[in-house]
């Protein structure tokens, strides 16, 4: 399977732990994005970047979380302290700039997410 | 306002029947527009993109009208299996998309 991987899928911490998550874009693209979703809503951005460099980052995230993609391939997000309100599915997505028409380089493919409930 | 804004729904709605969203978008500045489909606890699924001259795949339509900066999606002759949550997404040159919470659609026997 060449699409977008993700993990853990599931992760059950305690209010004030550490989590990390990984994602593994499709391998051609050079673009990765990190979501966040909860129950009716739609994913909502928190990073993004373009081969390794991170070029942007929501103004709601917090201090807490951090992203890497330190080869421009896989990627980490990582969420310290979690509280409560952390308690999501954190949705990846990747996404190529070679694609020929101009509106189709923001296509999103995406990872299966990885659930986190935070206790 | 919210950037990107859909009905949640449900729309509920019988097999064969055709339906309609509408989404609408607040940045006049954006250029790609989007849907997806999300079935229950899954992740959104690129279902189609859509031009500025509209985009047509089997059963479903794309039409963008940036006029009245709105993107619609129309499903034709409705199956079972279309039932799920129905998100757009708007971008503009910063290639961060934004989307809306969804449509929820309920296709009946």
């Amino acid at each position: 399977d060449t699409g977008v991987s993700q993990d853990p899928r599931h992760k059950i911490t305690k209010r004030g732990q550490n989590v990390t998550f990984r994602c593994d874009p499709i391998s051609e693209h050079n673009r990765l994005y990190w979501y966040r979703q909860t129950l009716g809503q739609g994913p909502e951005f928190l990073t993004y970047f373009q081969n390794e460099a991170q070029l942007e980052k929501s103004r709601l995230l917090s201090d807490r979380f951090s992203a890497e993609r330190p080869k421009g391939s896989f990627s980490t997000l990582e969420i310290q302290r979690t509280e409560q309100g952390d308690s999501a599915m954190y949705l990846c997505a990747s996404s190529s700039k070679l694609r020929g028409r101009a509106p189709t380089f923001n296509e999103q493919f995406f990872g299966p997410g990885t659930r986190l409930t935070v206790l | 306002r919210k950037e990107v804004e859909q009905d949640p729904g449900p729309f509920n709605v019988p097999e064969g029947a055709t339906v309609a969203f509408n989404c609408t978008y607040s940045n006049s500045a954006s250029q790609s527009f989007f849907w997806y489909r999300q079935d229950c606890r899954k992740e959104p699924k690129l279902l189609m993109s859509v031009y500025s001259s509209g985009n047509e795949d089997g059963r479903f339509t794309a039409q963008l009208n940036r006029a009245s900066q709105y993107i619609s999606l129309l499903i034709r002759d409705s199956k079972l299996s279309d039932s799920a949550t129905y998100l757009c997404s708007s971008s503009g040159g910063s290639y961060i998309p934004t989307f809306g919470r969804g449509t929820s659609l309920i296709v009946h026997p």
